[in-house]
């Protein structure tokens, strides 16, 4: 498959100890936020999503935090594992302008060394 | 059960050749979304329809870009007199409905289109 993970910024981690990706979104205007995650020869994945009257949202080992007055988002993954290994994208929607516009952020590779 | 799938998943043509891409959504899925994602970059929308309705083309790049949906389920993207600048993975999203809240995009692997 094709790499997506060029001229990327990198996170390299060891298995087992929790990584955290950052994402900072352009539009404050910007009232929904999803992480993707994006393995190599697949399409992005969604993760989790987080609404903007919202400043934390836990899953399974996955939790986002979003600063929004510094329009800072990131993702905190516990016990990072092999399968973890992906780029990350964070996405931004503007509910006031379309709903269904997503507008990418820069992605992250994350490599999860065992 | 079935994802969105896309054909071909490798495609490469001669410079102002025309392309077809083509996407097959989700069963049931209303909303299809076409977006373009460069190399080490996010998708970038590209235009998206609601049914067989196309509710927004703002993202195609210049008027070379069209895209169809006649019957409301598989969508075509066609690019005419292709470029090199063209190139890049091309990916179709389907959801299961757009209005009044965000529904989940759930994306297919993409054609990756190479213009010589």
């Amino acid at each position: 498959g094709e790499s997506v993970g060029l001229h990327l910024p990198t996170l390299s981690v060891q298995e087992g100890d929790n990584s955290i990706i950052n994402c900072a979104y352009s539009n404050s205007a910007s009232d929904y936020f999803i992480w993707y995650k994006q393995e190599s020869g697949k399409g992005p994945q969604f993760i989790i999503d987080i609404r903007s009257n919202m400043d934390k949202r836990q899953g399974q080992r996955v939790t986002v935090l979003l600063n929004k007055t510094v329009k800072h988002l990131s993702l905190q993954i516990a016990a990072t594992q092999p399968g973890d290994s992906a780029v990350y994208f964070c996405a931004e929607i503007d509910s006031g302008g379309s709903n269904y516009k997503l507008t990418f952020g820069k992605g992250t590779l994350l490599t999860v060394n065992p | 059960g079935a994802g969105v799938s896309q054909s071909p998943r490798y495609k490469v043509t001669k410079r102002g050749q025309d392309v077809a891409l083509r996407c097959d959504p989700i069963s049931g899925h209303v909303s299809l979304y076409w977006y373009r994602q460069a190399l080490g970059q996010g998708p970038e929308f590209l235009t998206y329809f609601n049914y067989e309705a196309q509710q927004d083309k703002s993202g195609l790049p210049n008027d070379r870009f069209s895209a169809e949906r006649p019957e409301g389920s598989i969508s075509t993207l066609t690019i005419q007199r292709t470029e090199q600048r063209d190139s890049a993975m091309y990916r179709c999203a389907s959801s299961l409905r757009t209005q009044g809240a965000y529904y989940e995009q759930y994306f297919g692997p993409g054609t990756r289109l190479t213009v010589t």
